[in-house]
């Protein structure tokens, strides 16, 4: 069964700082990867998707690298600003769009 | 404007009671799914739908059941017999679950409550 962890659960960072998101899986098998973003009471936001066959996938600020061979993968979200306090989940796809979720990384960018 | 929209915002059951979730989508996408979202728990899911009048059962479907008659619309009724249904419930579509590489579109969420 596909396992997803995001570590750390929870950080603060001052505005400015570069933020480090991890996320680990269990099972190599995966179609791809994506980062979402989830606001308090809300619903999710596609950031990134990560095909298997790729390495990383930029967007603006925002940077994800895979390495499905080790069942890692990194978001990068460059010079904090206190906009990007929210909610970060990984998810990977292991068939028909079925996607196994992290918990998630909360992060609060400090002004 | 395109997107999806789950309604109401937030729904309380009553002991004993079904309730039905809505989910509407006008993105002309053939995949549909419910997801359950527990306080600091990852997203599970309950039953997608990968075209009119086909559902399967996800990973968490015992006291929920769907249907998908047509391709806009994907309700998810939680029945009595679902003992722990106070959840955030996440509505969420794609243009086919068969492609490998399409991405996930999420609406605003149900957050449902036991009286």
């Amino acid at each position: 069964k596909q396992e997803v962890t995001q570590i750390p659960a929870a950080l603060s960072v001052p505005e400015g700082e570069n933020l480090v998101l991890n996320c680990s899986f269990t099972d190599s098998a995966i179609y791809n990867l994506q980062w979402f973003r989830q606001d308090p009471g809300k619903g999710l936001t596609s950031l990134l998707l990560i095909q298997s066959s790729q390495r990383e996938q930029t967007s603006g600020r925002l940077n994800a690298s895979l390495d499905k061979s080790s069942g890692r993968s990194t978001l990068y979200i460059a010079a904090s600003q206190p906009g990007d306090s929210a909610t970060y989940l990984c998810a990977v796809n292991y068939g028909n769009n079925r996607l196994a979720f992290g918990k998630g990384n909360q992060v609060v960018v400090i002004p | 404007d395109g997107g999806i929209t789950q309604s109401p915002k937030y729904l309380f059951r009553k002991e004993g009671q079904n309730v039905t979730l809505s989910c509407e989508q006008n993105l002309n996408h053939d995949a549909m799914y419910w997801y359950r979202q527990d306080p600091g728990q990852g997203l599970r899911l309950i039953y997608y739908s990968q075209i009119v009048n086909d559902f399967q059962k996800g990973d968490i479907a015992e006291g929920y059941s769907v249907s998908r008659e047509k391709k806009e619309s994907f309700p998810l009724t939680v029945t009595s017999a679902q003992k722990n249904p106070t959840a955030f419930y996440l509505c969420a579509s794609s243009i086919e679950s068969g492609r490998v590489n399409e991405k996930l579109f999420f609406g605003s969420g149900t957050q449902l409550s036991v009286l």
